[in-house]
Order: C-alpha cells, then structure tokens, then sequence
C-alpha cells in the first residue's frame, strides 16, 4: 500500500551544525504533512507543518520543504543543539474528510556535544 | 487544559486478558484517535472518531473496539489480549475546523502482553 517513509534511520550530527532529515512519501493525493519530534517516553511532538500549495515553510531554527515532483519532504534544522536529539517522525494526511494521518518509520537524530 | 491524557501508564496483562485504555481530551476536539508505536517503528493508526457516536478502522484494527460516547473520551478495548499486542499505545485528538488539523497526542500507554 501507498505509505511515508524515510532514507536514513539514524543521523549523527556536530552540535551547532545544521541538521537534514529526509522523507518520501508515494501518495500524490496527500495534501498535508507534519514534522513530528518524539523524545523517549513522549509521544509524538508537532514540530512544523506545511500543505501542498507551499514548497518551503519556516518555523523557530526549523524548515520544512516540500517538493511534490518527486514526493520528497525535507526538515531542516538548524544550530542543531542537544535538545533536539530525538526520533523524527514524518506524516502525511490524505486527502479525505477522516484526518487520518499516515506515519513514516522514523529517523534517529543524534547531536554530539 | 490537560490536553490529552492516557490511563493507565503501563500494564502488563496475560494472554486472553481483557483490558480498556482510557483517554481523555478536554479541548473540546471532535476527532480523536488511537495508533500504536511497536520498537523502531512509526505510529499506525488503529481506530479513530470523527465525532461522538461516530467511529471507524484504521490501519490495524483487528483485536481492538472503540467507542465515542461524549465529545471527551475515547476508550480502546482489547477483548483478548494477544502478545502482538505489546506495544506503546497512543491517543490523538484535534480540530475539525479544515483539512490538515493538526492532531495532540498523550503521553502513551505502555502494554506488555505474557
């Protein structure tokens, strides 16, 4: 079935360095996604959103692109500091009247001090 | 406001068992949902409520039922519970104001099914 998924299931990252994490999705239908942070024994923080119209969202230190070409969704993180290291969580929402979100696997996002 | 709340926080069942989740929002949102989060793995989504008295399946929904009385809770029963079902279970809700609402979620409920 159509899902989300990421390409790399751990990221090592230098503190102050700019942080990437990469989704693809394969539902050309979605028209919403969410960036959720998830920290060990929490659920699942919202991060940053952006829809289908946008191909670029800014938020605090964080960015979202979108590119609807070839199914791709990037977060960006920037200064990447100790705080952020968790497991990035990409969703899509399809388009539909329910709201269902459709989750990615996850990438682990290590900062090293 | 509480946001979402999920009891219990852990619990440990034998195989057959019966148990409920509770979860609770107090934002007054009329969709809610439940996913479950096996080890290294995303969120799948198990049932969800687009309004009270108004349900329906989501990814996985074999071994669990839901129901939506009022507007506030919504329970996730596990009839018979099966090893499979070990897992992190969490609780959703959010607005229904347009499409692409963003969705809060609980702290989670972590099951261990022997």
């Amino acid at each position: 079935g159509e899902s989300v998924g990421l390409h790399l299931p751990t990221l090592s990252v230098q503190e102050g360095d700019n942080s990437i994490i990469n989704c693809a999705y394969s539902n050309s239908a979605s028209d919403y996604f969410i960036w959720y942070k998830q920290e060990s024994g929490k659920g699942p923080q919202f991060i940053i959103d952006i829809r289908s119209n946008m191909d670029k969202r800014q938020g605090q230190r964080v960015t979202v692109l979108l590119n609807k070409t070839v199914k791709h969704l990037s977060l960006q993180i920037a200064a990447t500091q100790p705080g952020d290291s968790a497991v990035y969580f990409c969703a899509e929402n399809l388009m539909d009247s329910s709201y269902k979100l459709i989750f990615g696997s996850g990438t682990r996002l290590l900062v090293r001090p | 406001n509480a946001g979402v709340t999920q009891t219990p926080k852990f619990q440990v069942l034998k195989t057959g068992q019966s148990m409920t989740l509770q979860c609770a929002q107090d934002m007054n949102h009329e969709y809610m949902s439940w996913y479950r989060q096996d080890p290294g793995m995303g969120l799948r989504l198990i049932h969800y409520s687009v309004g009270a008295g108004i349900t329906d399946q989501g990814e996985v929904p074999n071994g669990y039922n839901v129901s939506r009385s009022t507007t506030e809770d919504f329970p996730l029963r596990l009839l018979s519970a099966a090893p499979s079902q070990t897992s992190v279970y969490f609780c959703a809700s959010s607005s229904m104001r347009g499409a692409g609402e963003t969705q809060y979620f609980g702290p989670g409920t972590r099951l261990l099914v022997l």
